[in-house]
């Protein structure tokens, strides 16, 4: 199994352009999330599916789109890049029985610059 | 108040130390908890759950206060490979049983 899988793991952007972060997972998780990460800020939480088809907006979803169309991938979107989406990006997956959650599983990152 | 606060450091231990971290979170319905490991410029990774009853794995032994509302994790005999950021992580929400809160993270470096 490779986990959760991540790309690319770096990218440069000028302001303006778009791209989309891929991320795939192979362990047949229902719950994905995608997560940015900058210094003294921690993790937070950009989007999340529970599912194929269903997506919900997290703590920082301004500028960012997501899709699930099906369990294993869950693509992020930048829809005009601007500096301070500079960041580090992090892609997880998880499962969780009853009220039990198992905790995520990451993707190595992608370091996005915006120039 | 943060959903999760901990202290960020860091916390600078000689090898062989005892060294330990707490983590606060508001949300008093929370269900799971966990304590993650973070290496400079690497993802996350799961470093143990924690329980009710309080756990060990090895040198770690990781907590839970619910009357307090904390979790704490203590590392026995440091290593130098223990030098990382640790974080607390919780599930606030008892309908949505995957969304994680993460801690800012607290710094561990072991010298020599």
């Amino acid at each position: 199994n490779a986990g959760v899988t991540q790309t690319p793991k770096f990218q440069v952007l000028k302001t303006g352009q778009s791209m989309t972060l891929q991320c795939a997972q192979d362990m047949n998780h229902e719950y994905m999330s995608w997560y940015r990460q900058d210094p003294g800020m921690g993790l937070r939480l950009i989007h999340y599916s529970v599912g194929a088809g269903i997506t919900d907006q997290g703590e920082v979803p301004n500028g960012y789109n997501v899709s699930r169309s099906t369990t294993e991938d869950f693509p992020l979107r930048l829809l005009s890049a601007a500096p301070s989406q500079t960041s580090v990006y992090f892609c997880a997956s998880s499962y969780s029985v009853g009220r039990s959650s198992y905790g995520y599983t990451f993707g190595s990152g992608t370091r996005l610059t915006v120039v | 108040r943060k959903e999760v606060e901990q202290d960020p450091g860091p916390f600078n231990v000689p090898e062989g130390a005892t060294v330990a971290f707490n983590c606060t979170y508001s949300n008093s319905a929370s269900q799971s908890f966990f304590w993650y490991r973070q290496d400079c410029r690497k993802e996350p990774k799961l470093l143990m759950s924690v329980y009710s009853s309080g756990n060990e794995d090895g040198r770690f032994t990781a907590q839970l206060n619910r009357a307090s509302q904390y979790i704490s994790l203590l590392i026995r005999d440091s290593k130098l490979s223990d030098s990382a950021t640790y974080l607390c992580v919780v599930n606030p929400l008892s309908y949505n049983t995957d969304k994680l809160i993460f801690g800012t993270g607290t710094r561990l470096q072991v010298f020599p």
